[in-house]
């Protein structure tokens, strides 16, 4: 059973672009979710997708979005991209709710901001 | 404030070396705990979820156990592949940032 794939998983950019980040979940995972990991503040919950819709957010601004496809595959974008965006990016998938806390994690895209 | 706090930070046993990490948590209507264990370079790997005040769960050489205000995960005999670092988080309901995370403990063994 194939796992969590992230891509890219590598990505330097310079403060004012954005950039988007893919991650397609475990087959027929319904759920994904996104997380930021920084060595300050650790892993920080930014959203949640379940079937195409945005179930969960966490307190980020909104230059952080996200989006979830038909086929569960989902993408998350940050715009206008600061020194502090600079972080490891996980996304998860899981077949049920976020409250049975299992969750399967990919390698992450570590996102270098300039 | 809901907060999950782990200690120690990090932490060094030699092989053999049983001993615990904390997971003290202030969540209102705690539905859940939940441990994780990640490598470096690699997302987290699940291990237990606890749901209620006395549960145990075990896994090879790992024991997690759940009291009203904090978990323990007991590691008995460690092995140098069980340096990594473990992590703690806790959902919460109708609430912004669904899931809290602790900052995790470091744990490396020594053979």
């Amino acid at each position: 059973k194939a796992g969590v794939t992230q891509t890219p998983r590598y990505l330097i950019k310079t403060r004012g672009q954005q950039v988007t980040l893919s991650c397609s979940p475990i087959s027929g995972h319904r759920s994904v979710s996104w997380y930021q990991q920084t060595p300050g503040q650790g892993l920080q919950f930014l959203f949640e997708y379940f079937s195409e819709t945005q179930r969960n957010k966490g307190n980020f601004p909104g230059r952080f979005s996200g989006r979830q496809f038909s086929n569960s595959r989902s993408e998350m974008n940050v715009s206008t991209l600061e020194l502090g965006d600079s972080a490891l990016y996980l996304c998860a998938s899981s077949s049920g709710t976020l409250n049975t806390g299992e969750l399967f994690f990919g390698e992450g895209s570590r996102l270098t901001v300039l | 404030e809901d907060q999950v706090t782990q200690s120690p930070e990090a932490l060094r046993l030699q092989e053999g070396e049983s001993s615990s990490l904390n997971c003290s948590y202030t969540v209102s209507g705690l539905r859940g705990l939940f441990w994780y264990r990640q490598d470096p370079g690699k997302g987290p790997e699940f291990l237990f979820t606890l749901y209620s005040a006395g549960e145990e769960k075990e896994k090879e050489r790992l024991k997690a156990t759940l009291t009203k205000k904090e978990s323990f995960l007991h590691i008995t005999a460690p092995k140098p592949e069980d340096s990594a670092t473990y992590l703690c988080a806790a959902p919460r309901e109708n609430r912004d940032d669904k899931i809290i995370f602790g900052k995790g403990t470091r744990l490396h063994i020594l053979p």
